[in-house]
């Protein structure tokens, strides 16, 4: 699975939209990217992931660059509870097998 | 439909003891794998098991196990632990079958070695 890298923490304040980085230069052809987040003391939560086309869900919506080096996450109107650490994975559409690599991720702090 | 459900969820023991967390995945679903999160080194997968067999393996020492039941709750035990084994263990439970699928974690198991 190819390395991201994101920045450690980004400050959003409330009702705006949060733009979160994440680079990942070494992706091959046949590798998404996924983002989860992990609010404080509670279990990983899927956000959204996609291939090489902009993504957009309930939650977020993903832009990834045309030479998929790079993506952002777009929370668009954040709240509080948005308040958590995201992570960017990189990953192959593997035959079988759910292993995630999760990097430091981006702490992201949601101020009112 | 009722989430994945990890026991206990907090689980003080102490060095050289051993000690098994339970995983009870989302109804349907046949995939668990289980992740050791700590401070320093961050999340990292431990295993996981599909129809009852480990398809996947992270890098852990042997002390580190699982077993998968045919109604697909998953345990992982660790034996003889270390101070360095207190961490917060979450599991994961995905349809699975081929290529991925989205994952939906437990609220972890704490468990502080003594």
């Amino acid at each position: 699975d190819a390395k991201t890298t994101q920045p450690p923490s980004m400050d959003c304040a409330e009702g705006r939209a949060a733009n979160l980085p994440c680079n990942h230069s070494t992706i091959s052809g046949n590798e998404y990217v996924y983002w989860y987040r992990q609010i404080h003391s509670q279990g990983p939560q899927y956000i959204i992931h996609g291939l090489k086309n902009n993504e957009t869900n309930e939650m977020a919506s993903l832009i990834i660059t045309e030479d998929r080096k790079s993506s952002t996450l777009i929370l668009p109107h954040a709240t509080l509870r948005d308040t958590a650490v995201y992570y960017c994975i990189v990953r192959g559409y593997e035959t079988s097998g759910s292993r995630l690599t999760f990097g430091e991720g981006t702490q992201l702090t949601v101020n009112p | 439909k009722a989430g994945v459900t990890q026991t206990p969820r907090y689980l003080i023991k102490t060095r050289g003891q051993q000690v098994t967390l339970s995983c009870s995945p989302i109804s349907g679903h046949r995939s668990v794998s289980w992740y050791q999160q700590t401070p320093g080194q961050g999340l990292q997968f431990l295993f996981e098991y599909f129809s009852e067999t480990q398809r996947n393996k992270g890098n852990f020492p042997g002390r580190f196990s699982g077993r998968q039941f045919s109604n697909s709750r998953s345990e992982m035990n660790v034996s003889t632990l270390e101070l360095g084994d207190s961490a917060l263990y979450l599991c994961a439970s995905s349809t699975g079958g081929q290529g991925w699928y989205e994952q939906y974690f437990g609220p972890g198991t704490r468990l502080t070695v003594t």
